[in-house]
């Protein structure tokens, strides 16, 4: 079975912009949760998907929103980029079998000039 | 809220040197708790897990058991190899209606020398 993909793996921005990031779910996973990781903050939830359905949210600002399709694969948006956002952005899946288990994606990483 | 505290590291060790890797933590309800590994350049990989009380999770040589007296999960391997040097997080879920939410801790940072 394939793992989580994420893409891009690498982006680079400059501040203002808005950046999209995409993530497929393990087949057969139709919960993907997205988290940020900083060397200052560590690793943070930013939310989680189910079925085309935000069923949680972390505290990050509303320029950080999310959406899931069909199909689960799920993406996810930045607006009005800041040096702050700079950051490994790792999904997760998990399935309804087994949903406290998370597998997690290779990441992309997105540094703000 | 949740909250996980890990040792601060980093964690510099001889091959086949003990390893111990403190993890507590504060949760409502009854949580699931985990230790995930992350390599350079990598996501993280789940190492193991315990979802209730005196469960020991192990994989690779890892063990850790969830104490719900000292609510503690902390990680330990007899004999660690340079192959292990990674960045390990303790982490956990509360379930119920924390869908798809873990909290980690700050995770630590091993390091072994042949």
């Amino acid at each position: 079975k394939a793992g989580v993909t994420q893409t891009p793996r690498y982006l680079i921005k400059t501040r203002g912009q808005q950046v999209t990031l995409s993530c497929s779910p393990i087949s057969g996973h139709r919960s993907v949760s997205w988290y940020q990781q900083t060397p200052g903050q560590g690793l943070q939830f930013l939310f989680e998907y189910f079925s085309e359905t935000q069923r949680n949210k972390g505290n990050f600002p509303g320029r950080f929103s999310g959406r899931q399709f069909s199909n689960s694969r799920s993406e996810m948006n930045v607006s009005t980029l800041e040096l702050g956002d700079s950051a490994l952005y790792l999904c997760a899946s998990s399935s309804t079998s087994s949903p406290n288990e998370q597998f997690f994606g290779p990441g992309t990483r997105l540094t703000v000039l | 809220g949740n909250s996980v505290t890990q040792m601060e590291g980093p964690v510099t060790l001889s091959e086949e040197a003990f390893l111990t890797i403190n993890c507590t933590y504060t949760a409502t309800g009854y949580p699931s708790l985990f230790w995930y590994v992350q390599y350079p350049g990598e996501g993280l990989q789940l190492l193991l897990k315990a979802t209730k009380a005196d469960d020991k999770g192990s994989n690779k040589g890892f063990e850790a058991t969830y104490r719900k007296e000292t609510t503690s999960f902390h990680l330990e391997k007899g004999s660690v190899q340079v192959s292990d040097s990674a960045v390990y997080f303790c982490a956990l879920t509360s379930g119920g209606t924390s869908y798809g939410k873990l909290t980690f801790g700050q995770g630590t940072i091993l390091t072994v020398h042949p």
